[in-house]
């Protein structure tokens, strides 16, 4: 199995708080799980990314907790902001094919006032 | 150092007439990928090319649907005899070895 399975569909979190967005993968061969950032009418970025030989990685206000005996991995927004509001998707690929990514469904965030 | 540039951003096709997506990759970069994004959905893989080779296809439908990334030039996605379920956004990303360079993306509506 491919799938990469992304949860929630969308989110509403109050600026300042935690927003949380969880996936979870069957494929064990997976070794590179990547975060990309979108916003309406561009494309993904890169936001942080993982290999599960740690299980936190963590950049200024993101970060990644990963479970490898689980098969999940998940993002964590601290302190979210408005200018956080954006479609977030994970994704997860073969080191040597790393850009051979198989993206979760994302997930909407809407960060309020 | 330009980002990964895709074009047109925008393309309007008949059900029937062909459809050219370009994409030059960033500067350096040997590596392009292809993805399909449905309205509402994630990234599909579609197909990994490099310098005059298809590496790998396995995402690609199997009419219909080529991608060349020749030696001068950008890569091309072409999509032949296009149908209304081909309206999709349809990103580039080019990479030197891990990470993957997305570019802006065409948005191609099939009327």
């Amino acid at each position: 199995q491919q799938q990469v399975k992304q949860s929630p569909q969308s989110l509403i979190v109050q600026k300042g708080g935690i927003s949380i967005i969880n996936c979870a993968y069957e494929n064990t061969a997976f070794d590179y799980f990547p975060w990309y950032q979108q916003f309406p009418g561009k494309g993904p970025a890169l936001l942080i990314a993982i290999r599960p030989d740690v299980s936190e990685k963590k950049e200024g206000r993101f970060t990644i907790s990963f479970n490898k005996s689980a098969k999940q991995f998940s993002l964590h927004i601290m302190d979210s902001q408005p200018g956080d509001s954006a479609t977030y998707f994970c994704a997860a690929s073969i080191i040597g094919t790393a850009s051979k990514l198989t993206f979760g469904t994302g997930t909407r965030l809407q960060v309020t006032l | 150092n330009a980002g990964v540039m895709q074009n047109p951003r925008h393309l309007v096709r008949r059900r029937g007439q062909e459809a050219r997506l370009r994409c030059s990759p960033m500067k350096g970069h040997s590596h392009v990928y292809w993805y399909r994004q449905l309205p509402e959905e994630g990234l599909k893989f579609m197909v990994y090319l490099q310098k005059e080779n298809i590496i790998d296809e396995s995402g690609m439908p199997k009419e219909r649907f080529s991608a060349e990334f020749p030696k001068e030039g950008p890569s091309i996605l072409r999509i032949q005899q296009v149908v209304r379920g081909d309206s999709a956004a349809y990103f580039c990303a080019s990479s030197p070895d891990t990470e993957a360079f997305f570019g802006q993306g065409t948005r191609l509506t099939v009327v």
